[in-house]
C-alpha cells in the first residue's frame, strides 16, 4: 500500500525547534518530488516546501525561508522538515505529500498529517 | 489573502451540478498546470484533478475540470452528502517560485 505518515509534531515555545519526519512506504520514494504543506486552524491549505527526486533542487514559501529546512534521505524512504525559531503563526497541522507527475505540481498521495502546536 | 480566489462557499441539492470557479494571473494558473483538491477536516486532501483536466485513477467522472486563461473550473455532477467538504485550487507560481491554493470553497449538499 502506498502510504505516508508523518511524526515529530507536539508544543513547542515560540522561538524553539522541532524536526518533522515522513516515512514513505509502498513506492520508489527516490522517484518523486515530495512537498509539505500546511494548514493553521480555521485556514486553507498553505504550501511549505518542495524538494525534488534527488533532493538537489529546494523551495520554501517565503514565510519559512531562512527558519525551515527540508531534506531527504533516499536510503531511508524519508523526508525531513527541520523547523527553527518556531512563532505563533507555524501552528498548523503539517502534511507530506508525494507529487504525482514532475512538472504538473499536483499532489497525489497525502499523509494523515501532524500537528505542531507553537504556544507559551 | 490568497493568491489564487475561490468563492467562499457553494450550495447545491442532491444530484445536481455545482460549479467552483478558481481566478488567477498570468504567472500561475495562466502559464502552469492546475489541481483540485477535496479536503475532510481531520483527514488527508485528496487529489480530484490533475494537469487541468485529467483524473486520477479511483476519481468518478462526475469530476471534471477546466481552464481557460487565467480561470480554472471544478466541476461536480450528481451532488452526493459526501461531496460535502471544502475544494481547493492549486498551481505553481512562476514569479513566486513556489505552490499557490486557493482559499477553498466550502461545498454544502442541502
Amino acid at each position: 500500500e502506498v502510504q505516508l505518515v508523518e511524526s515529530g509534531g507536539g508544543l513547542v515555545q515560540p522561538g524553539g525547534s522541532l524536526r518533522l519526519s515522513c516515512a514513505a512506504s509502498g513506492f520508489t520514494f527516490s522517484s518523486y518530488n515530495m512537498k509539505w504543506v500546511r494548514q493553521a486552524p480555521g485556514r486553507g491549505l498553505e504550501w511549505v516546501s518542495s524538494i525534488n527526486s534527488g533532493g538537489g533542487t529546494i523551495y520554501y514559501a517565503d514565510s519559512v525561508k531562512g527558519r525551515f529546512t527540508l531534506s531527504r534521505d533516499n536510503a531511508k524512504n524519508s523526508l525531513y522538515l527541520q523547523m527553527n525559531s518556531l512563532r505563533d503563526d507555524d501552528t498548523a497541522v503539517y502534511y507530506c505529500a508525494r507529487v504525482y507527475i514532475s512538472g504538473s505540481n499536483a499532489m497525489d498521495v497525502w499523509g494523515q498529517g501532524t500537528t505542531v502546536t507553537v504556544s507559551s | 489573502q490568497s493568491v489564487l480566489t475561490q468563492p467562499p462557499s457553494v450550495s447545491a441539492a442532491p444530484g445536481q451540478k455545482v460549479t467552483i470557479s478558481c481566478s488567477g494571473s498570468s504567472s500561475n494558473i495562466g502559464n502552469n498546470y492546475v489541481s483540485w483538491y477535496q479536503h475532510l477536516p481531520g483527514t488527508a486532501p485528496k487529489l480530484l484533478i490533475y494537469e487541468n483536466n485529467k483524473r486520477p485513477s479511483g476519481i468518478p467522472d462526475r469530476f471534471s475540470g477546466s481552464k481557460s486563461g487565467t480561470s480554472a473550473t471544478l466541476g461536480i455532477t450528481g451532488l452526493q452528502t459526501g461531496d460535502e467538504a471544502d475544494y481547493y485550487c492549486g498551481t505553481w507560481d512562476s514569479s513566486l517560485k513556489g505552490v499557490v491554493f486557493g482559499g477553498g470553497t466550502k461545498l454544502t449538499v442541502l
